[in-house]
């Protein structure tokens, strides 16, 4: 069982809609991590917050939009998206530095734009 | 900057031959190193971890060994199933502040034939 809860599983929208990513963790992580995963490709970071900052924006367009309000949650805001950005989005996240502990994983939600 | 380089694939074996998956890696100060996998579907699952020079690093029969020397972290493992096949991604992590910074190989796809 995957500690990093993300919803939805599976989502298509049009280029025209707004739409939501969610992730959730309840192990007390302090950082949190959205990726984009295309087929075949290792996951590329997009956001990094660290204690409910944003800390990396990895030139990421602004038709993706992070948001955290609070330890626990991280939601990924999409407007206006392209063809280009059907891919998985992965959620990660992990413990406050000092520990050896990597990053968990949630499964992902695949993301279709028609 | 930071780099990882692990063996193209796909790599095609039968059931219970010897599986090595190559993986170097070119980074600033000290990293841990990490072998991922992700079936499909799913997100990433840790499969092993070393922190630091000589560690090895083991899990559900793979093994790794974090070389300083030669700057390696091949995965083996002695006798492969079926259920074995994924992608396995190799990995660095170095941390900043309150947040992991990892670097992904470009993931080795993994095929076990009956």
């Amino acid at each position: 069982d995957t500690e990093v809860t993300q919803t939805p599983k599976h989502l298509v929208m049009g280029m025209t809609n707004k739409k939501s990513l969610k992730c959730e963790q309840h192990m007390g992580h302090r950082a949190m991590y959205w990726y984009k995963q295309k087929a075949k490709k290792p996951p590329e970071l997009m956001f990094v917050y660290s204690y409910e900052k944003l800390s990396i924006n990895e030139s990421v367009p602004s038709r993706f939009s992070p948001e955290c309000p609070n330890s626990s949650l991280l939601n990924l805001h999409l407007h206006a998206l392209q063809p280009e950005d059907s891919a998985l989005y992965l959620c990660a996240s992990s413990p406050p530095a000092g520990t050896d502990q990597p990053q968990h994983f949630g499964d992902g939600t695949r993301l279709s734009i028609l | 900057g930071n780099s990882v380089t692990q063996m193209e694939g796909p790599v095609t074996l039968s059931e219970e031959a010897f599986l090595t998956i190559n993986c170097t890696y070119t980074a600033t100060g000290y990293p841990s190193l990490f072998w991922y996998v992700q079936y499909p579907g799913e997100g990433l699952q840790l499969l092993l971890k070393a922190t630091k020079a000589d560690d090895k690093g083991s899990n559900k029969g793979f093994e790794a060994t974090y070389r300083k020397e030669t700057t390696s972290f091949h995965l083996e493992k002695g006798s492969v199933q079926v259920s074995d096949s994924a992608v396995y991604f190799c990995a660095l992590r170095l941390t900043s502040g309150g947040y992991q910074k990892v670097t992904f190989g470009t993931g080795t796809k993994l095929q076990v034939i009956p």
